[in-house]
């Protein structure tokens, strides 16, 4: 099965910082991979699909990138809503993997 | 605009079958593909398996023995039975619409439902 790492697993900044968050895939997975905010106590919320295409409604400083093993999630401008945890999400063969999360909280 | 509420007893006995059900509204379950997620408290989310709304399956290989999935479409639901559960079972349960493109990915949620394992 196809597992997911995501670096690093927390970090700390500030408003209006650039951060870029990672994942990466056991093996080559094209570009099937989405990225997911999730806030406490809330469901998890689609970002990011097919590694790179932004989700309706999801703001414009969000952006992903990446394609085969290793993918980007960048917030250019991070604003207070921004602080969450992040996960990234692969789909191979018909299942689905999430990674462990990176938890982006306030410097 | 899809909408999805988890339903189902908040606790579990150890050896017993959890059962949930999500209820759509907002769209129709056909044609679509539907997941259940698991969150057990403080962990990242546990991808459990899908179903078409025709009734085909797939599921997480870890959890395959002990899982089902199913769908009524003249309810506008899906269901989760996993059987055999145990303390390590406890979690918040989500239910998604999974859509289907190049991939599958999970666009609508549930708020989830928090269940417990215990005597």
């Amino acid at each position: 099965a196809i597992q997911l790492t995501q670096s690093p697993s927390s970090l700390s900044a500030s408003v209006g910082d650039r951060v870029t968050l990672t994942c990466r895939a056991s093996q080559d997975i094209s570009s099937a991979l989405a990225w997911y905010q999730q806030k406490p106590g809330k469901a998890p919320k689609l970002l990011i699909y097919d590694a790179s295409y932004l989700e309706s409604g999801v703001p414009s400083r969000f952006s992903g990138s990446g394609s085969g093993t290793d993918f980007t999630l960048t917030i250019s401008s991070l604003q207070p809503e921004d602080f969450a945890t992040y996960y990234c999400q692969q789909f191979n063969s018909y299942l689905l993997t999430f990674g462990p999360g990176t938890k982006v909280d306030i410097k | 605009q899809v909408q999805l509420q988890e339903s189902g007893p908040g606790l579990v006995k150890p050896s017993e079958t959890l059962s949930l059900t999500c209820t759509v509204s907002g769209g129709s379950i056909t044609n679509s593909y539907w997941s259940w997620i698991r969150q057990p408290p403080g962990k990242g989310l546990e991808w459990i398996g899908y179903i078409y709304s025709s009734g085909s399956t797939n599921y997480n290989p870890s959890l395959k023995s002990r899982v089902t999935i199913s769908v009524d479409t003249s309810t506008n639901q899906f269901s989760l039975q996993l059987s055999s559960v145990t303390v390590a079972d406890t979690a918040i349960y989500f239910c998604a619409r999974a859509y289907a493109t190049t991939m599958v990915t999970l666009d609508f949620w549930g708020q989830g439902t928090a269940v417990a394992v215990s005597s």
